[in-house]
């Protein structure tokens, strides 16, 4: 079937620098992609999202890039602290007849590890 | 705590057993879902509700599994004659109607079938 996925499994930065987690999906007719970041013994927690007619988008300290036309998701996270340390997701959105709804397909996950 | 709540945290129990997990959504969530997540992978989607309404199952739900949500508010997830296959962590999430793709996650339950 159709999966999103990540390609790097690690990724170890220095506190500071800035983060680039990337992400290939399949299914385009998603309607949302969205990274979220998880924290040993927590639930996933949201982070940003992107509409599908969209290219770029940016929150705090994060930036989601959307193109289309390779199929490939990232997330810019800026001034990497260790706080961020944790499980990164990409998901998708399944588009069901029009209606967008909360079922996500997630990806395998990239682990965060930022040292001081 | 106005988070999305579940019960219990931890579930031990031998194979065969039914076992029955609790998640109450933020109030004015109307949105409620269950995801089940093993080691090293993402969340899969099993079931969702919309108020009191279970609008879709995965195929990943097999007979033995069942989820309610009586009153549009709490939700309930029972596995009957539990397998070992079936440890994993049951995740319950909330969203409003209109959620884009933000949900809001418990902190799950964790089942371990000896």
């Amino acid at each position: 079937g159709e999966s999103v996925g990540l390609h790097l499994p690690t990724l170890s930065v220095q506190e500071g620098d800035n983060s680039i987690i990337n992400c290939a999906y399949s299914n385009s007719a998603s309607d949302y992609f969205i990274w979220y970041k998880q924290e040993s013994g927590k639930g996933p927690q949201f982070i940003i999202d992107i509409r599908s007619n969209m290219d770029k988008r940016q929150g705090q300290r994060v930036t989601v890039l959307l193109n289309k036309t390779v199929k490939h998701l990232s997330l810019q996270i800026a001034a990497t602290q260790p706080g961020d340390s944790a499980v990164y997701f990409c998901a998708e959105n399944m588009n069901a007849g029009g209606t967008s709804y909360g079922k996500l397909t997630f990806g395998q996950g990239t682990i965060l590890t930022v040292h001081p | 705590d106005t988070g999305v709540s579940q019960d219990p945290r931890h579930k031990i129990t031998k194979r065969g057993q039914n076992v029955t997990f609790r998640c109450d959504p933020i109030s004015e969530h109307n949105r409620l879902y269950w995801y089940r997540q093993t080691l090293g992978q993402g969340p899969e989607f099993l079931t969702y509700f919309q108020n009191e309404a279970q609008l879709e199952k995965s195929r990943l739900l097999s007979n033995r599994f069942s989820a309610e949500r009586p009153k549009g508010s709490f939700s309930t997830l029972e596995i009957q004659r539990t397998e070992q296959g079936d440890s994993a962590m049951y995740l319950c999430a909330s969203s409003f109607l209109l959620a884009g793709g933000e949900l809001f996650f418990g902190e799950g339950s964790r089942l371990t079938v000896l």
